[in-house]
């Protein structure tokens, strides 16, 4: 069974620092993984989605990297400003399922301090 | 923004009572999912649909019924509420199974089950 770890689960920053979030998956066999962004009392919004075959994506100040063999994920943030606070969650989609069956990981709750 | 509504956004039911909420979307995304969000556990699939009148189960499905009669509306049953149902229900709409694409959240349901 697919199990998906985000660490830490929280954390706090001064702006302007550059940050890194981590997500660990236990099955490297995974079609592709996303990065959810969840504002408080609201639904998730997608960031980046990695393909299995891809090693990382870049969207403006994040960048994700995906390391499938050693079952890592990790969110990169520049230049962190307030308004990235918010939980991020990552989620993986496994190989071969009809639909897309998506498994999260608990999140991390950002705080980024003015 | 996806178009996607649920409702109500808010309720505070009884243990024992029937509850139903709604999913809309705007869409005319195939694919329809239900998951419930509870600290420590990420998002966790409770069913989903691939079409009108095709649902079936995720993995937390115990509990819970669904109804598509419609392109548009995916219906979430809780037949006799229990305090265990207390959470955060999310739908989310997708388009299919192309390995680019997402889902795209809804606002969110907060229920209590007293």
């Amino acid at each position: 069974k697919q199990e998906v770890t985000q660490i830490p689960a929280a954390l706090s920053v001064p702006e302007g620092e550059n940050l890194v979030l981590n997500c660990s998956f236990t099955d490297s066999a995974i079609y592709n993984l996303q990065w959810f962004r969840q504002d408080p009392g609201k639904g998730l919004t997608s960031l980046l989605l990695i393909q299995s075959s891809q090693r990382e994506q870049t969207s403006g100040r994040l960048n994700a990297s995906l390391d499938k063999s050693s079952g890592r994920s990790t969110l990169y943030i520049a230049a962190s400003q307030p308004g990235d606070s918010a939980t991020y969650l990552c989620a993986v989609r496994r190989v071969n399922t009809g639909f897309q069956k998506l498994v999260f990981g608990t999140g991390t709750r950002l705080l980024v301090s003015p | 923004d996806a178009g996607i509504t649920q409702s109500p956004r808010h309720k505070v039911t009884e243990t024992g009572t029937p509850v139903t909420l709604r999913c809309h979307q705007t869409e005319n995304h195939r694919y329809m999912y239900w998951y419930r969000q509870d600290p420590g556990h990420g998002l966790r699939l409770i069913h989903y649909s691939y079409g009108v009148k095709d649902t079936d189960k995720g993995e937390v499905s115990d509990g819970y019924s669904v109804s598509r009669s419609k392109t548009e509306d995916f219906l979430l049953t809780l037949e006799s509420a229990t305090s265990s149902q207390t959470s955060v229900y999310f739908c989310a709409i997708g388009p299919g199974t192309g390995s680019t694409d997402t889902q795209y959240f809804g606002p969110g349901t907060r229920l209590t089950v007293l």
